[in-house]
């Protein structure tokens, strides 16, 4: 079975802070993608990033970065200065890699609410 | 480029009514999923369509059910609403089963 845990159920920051959001997954899996996605107030689901099993590199965007350590089973998402339009729901995402006539559902996380203050 | 559009933007239905929630995806994706989000919770995975056909079903009752068309268009529909069927309905749409899901504005239901 697939698992994702977000343990912080919410953060408050002050604006420029640094902040990092966990995600710890479990899968049977060998080979899988792990996503970030942001939901913002109006409630439509935004596609921040994916990243592939066999790469663990870490991938920096802009104020956005992510660490992937397959040894610890953690997919986390860090803000860099964070601004107040960084508020929003976090999800991490976990989805294994098969055939398509398997499907390739979506195992999200219970999500982490980001309130950054001015 | 539009977008996944989703239709209607709110609901509101009684206990024990039907209804059909209906998705676009975006151009040139051939893959639509449905996920369902109670509040405060993550989205849980209903079902996904690809070549008119479901290919994985998440745990849900047979009450929920859909729909692809030949254009890609799909269509949830779920029977006998409960109260607990109140919630954010997400389609999501990707290039193929295997890429990555891209999410529609969502319908909100509500059942009195």
């Amino acid at each position: 079975a697939q698992k994702v845990t977000q343990a912080q159920t919410e953060i408050s920051v002050v604006e420029k802070e640094d902040v990092t959001l966990d995600c710890v997954y479990e899968t049977r899996d060998t080979t899988y993608y792990l996503f970030w996605y942001k939901q913002p107030p109006s409630g439509e689901l935004v596609f921040l990033i994916r990243r592939n099993s066999f790469d663990e590199q870490n991938e920096i965007s802009g104020r956005y970065s992510w660490n992937f350590q397959k040894s610890t089973s953690s997919f986390n998402f860090t803000i860099t200065a964070s601004q107040v339009v960084d508020s929003a729901v976090y999800f991490c995402a976990l989805s294994h890699i098969g055939g398509a006539e398997y499907g390739n559902k979506l195992v999200f996380g219970a999500g982490t609410i980001l309130r950054v203050k001015s | 480029d539009a977008g996944v559009t989703q239709s209607p933007t709110h609901l509101i239905k009684t206990r024990g009514q039907q209804v059909t929630l209906r998705c676009s995806p975006k151009s040139g994706h051939d893959t639509v999923s449905w996920y369902q989000q109670a509040l405060g919770q993550g989205p849980q995975f209903i079902f996904q369509y690809y070549e008119e056909e479901e290919r994985q079903r998440g745990n849900f009752p047979d009450r929920f059910s859909g729909h692809q068309f030949p254009n890609y268009s799909s269509e949830l529909n779920v029977n006998a609403l409960l109260l607990g069927d109140s919630a954010l309905y997400l389609c999501a749409s990707s290039l193929s089963v295997q890429e990555t899901q891209y999410f529609g504005p969502g319908t909100r239901l509500l059942v009195l």
